[in-house]
């Protein structure tokens, strides 16, 4: 099955671009999502990537596609304290049950 | 209403005793499911549902026990919780199977 994977921490400076990354593994994924989780709240889509893109740009956000290498990249730039949160990766593989989530990469902000 | 809600926010709980976690949207999706999510183990799909009448089990769906009778509710059962179940759960829903899923607020479980 799919499968996805993101490292767990990333710290930045504030005002800095952030760059969170994620891996998987199964090359008919049709969609890729990114999602915010911020503390003691569920998740909430921030984005979405169809995989004949290489690239989409909303406001802060870029997302990066690399279908050959199954890596997906998500910039968010001029880093505010606003963004500390949790990121998730998930990916539309093949199954039953939809979505595979990364296990999320806490992003977290130095002044 | 709008979007998912989920109840209770959160609850204190005996070991053995039996708990249905309720989730309820209004949007009309398709799919839905339950997570778990724990401390870096990300989130773990516990069981879903591609349409009205239909369950699947997901990744860690020993202990629970779900339903879907209607579009709009998923409710999910600990027939006999144990303290390996405290967790906060997650409730979702897509439009259908792979499309992006909204997430409800959470359910803080803690059986002790």
């Amino acid at each position: 099955g799919e499968d996805v994977e993101q490292s767990l921490f990333l710290s930045v400076r504030e005002g800095d671009s952030s760059v969170i990354n994620c891996t998987y593994t199964d090359s008919s994924s049709t969609y890729l999502y990114w999602y915010k989780q911020e503390p003691g709240a569920g998740l909430q889509l921030l984005t979405y990537i169809f995989s004949n893109m290489d690239m989409k740009q909303d406001q802060r956000l870029t997302v990066l596609l690399n279908k050959k290498d199954k890596h997906l990249s998500l910039r968010i730039a001029d880093t505010q304290t606003g963004d500390s949160a949790i990121y998730f990766c998930a990916a539309s593989g093949g199954g039953a049950d939809g979505l595979t989530f990364g296990k999320g990469t806490h992003l977290i902000i130095q002044p | 209403i709008a979007g998912i809600t989920q109840a209770p926010t959160s609850q204190i709980l005996a070991a053995g005793r039996r708990m249905t976690l309720r989730c309820t949207q209004d949007m009309r999706h398709n799919a839905m499911y339950w997570y778990r999510q724990d401390l870096g183990l990300g989130l773990r799909l516990i069981h879903y549902s591609n349409t009205a009448g239909t369950t699947g089990k997901g990744e860690v769906p020993d202990g629970y026990s779900v339903s879907r009778a209607n579009t709009d509710d998923f409710p999910l059962t600990l027939a006999s919780a144990v303290p390996s179940q405290t967790s906060v759960y997650f409730c979702a829903s897509s439009p259908a199977r792979g499309n992006e899923q909204f997430f409800g607020p959470g359910t803080r479980l803690t059986v002790l």
